[in-house]
């Protein structure tokens, strides 16, 4: 079956440390996107990617970082610029075209220890 | 630039009552609107959508219509159920290539016996 695939779904970090957050889709997508989703506050977006090789800051991309070397596959680096970086963490993807609905991933747990 | 505003929550309601989730949007242009439902502990599912005004979006007992003068897209549901409690989200996405989904903050409900 076709669908989103996060990993890990729970992650610890200790203060000063970078981590990377895996998302990986066989859904044949063009678009990725990463949210980050805090109580209260809805989803906000970090980065988004249309094509291979290319991507683009969300709203909060400070103390972030992704890279898009394979069509399937959209990391996100948690750096050690985050100030608060304990979240639920989600990816996204969708194919490009009007009105297309995104397809999420089961989310990532991050907290710092 | 394009926001969505959801009603302020939680919500409690008990079973078989009727629901609505009122849902408010600002876009510069002519978006597709959605609603997303979260589980607890897992990520987002599109529960449905509508592409233009006066569309109707529908699924598993919940509507919603595109109200282009009242730029509305309220959520409701004859009859919720236990199984309904988890918490939902308005989302907007313009139209183009470029286009990324905006949320609205969500809102939990809650369906007791």
């Amino acid at each position: 079956d076709g669908g989103i695939t996060q990993s890990p779904k729970y992650l610890f970090r200790k203060e000063g440390q970078n981590v990377t957050l895996s998302c990986e889709q066989n859904l044949n997508h063009d678009a990725m996107y990463w949210y980050r989703q805090d109580p209260g506050q809805g989803l906000r977006l970090i980065y988004y990617s249309q094509i291979v090789n290319d991507f683009q800051k969300g709203d909060i991309a400070e103390g972030y970082s992704v890279s898009r070397e394979k069509k399937e596959s959209f990391p996100l680096t948690v750096t050690s610029a985050q100030k608060n970086p304990t979240a639920f963490y989600l990816c996204a993807s969708r194919p490009l075209g009007q009105g297309s609905g995104y397809t999420f991933g089961s989310g990532t747990r991050l907290t710092v220890v | 630039g394009d926001s969505v505003t959801q009603m302020e929550g939680p919500v409690t309601l008990s079973e078989e009552a009727f629901l609505t989730i009122n849902c408010t949007y600002t876009a510069t242009g002519y978006p597709s609107l959605f609603w997303y439902v979260q589980y607890p502990g897992e990520g987002l599912q599109l529960l449905l959508k509508a592409t233009k005004a006066d569309d109707k979006g529908s699924n598993k007992g919940f509507e919603a219509t595109y109200r282009k003068e009242t730029t509305s897209f309220h959520l409701e549901k004859g009859s919720v159920q236990v199984s309904d409690s988890a918490v939902y989200f308005c989302a907007l996405s313009e139209s183009g290539a470029n286009s990324k989904l905006t949320f609205g903050k969500g809102i939990t409900l809650s369906v007791r016996p």
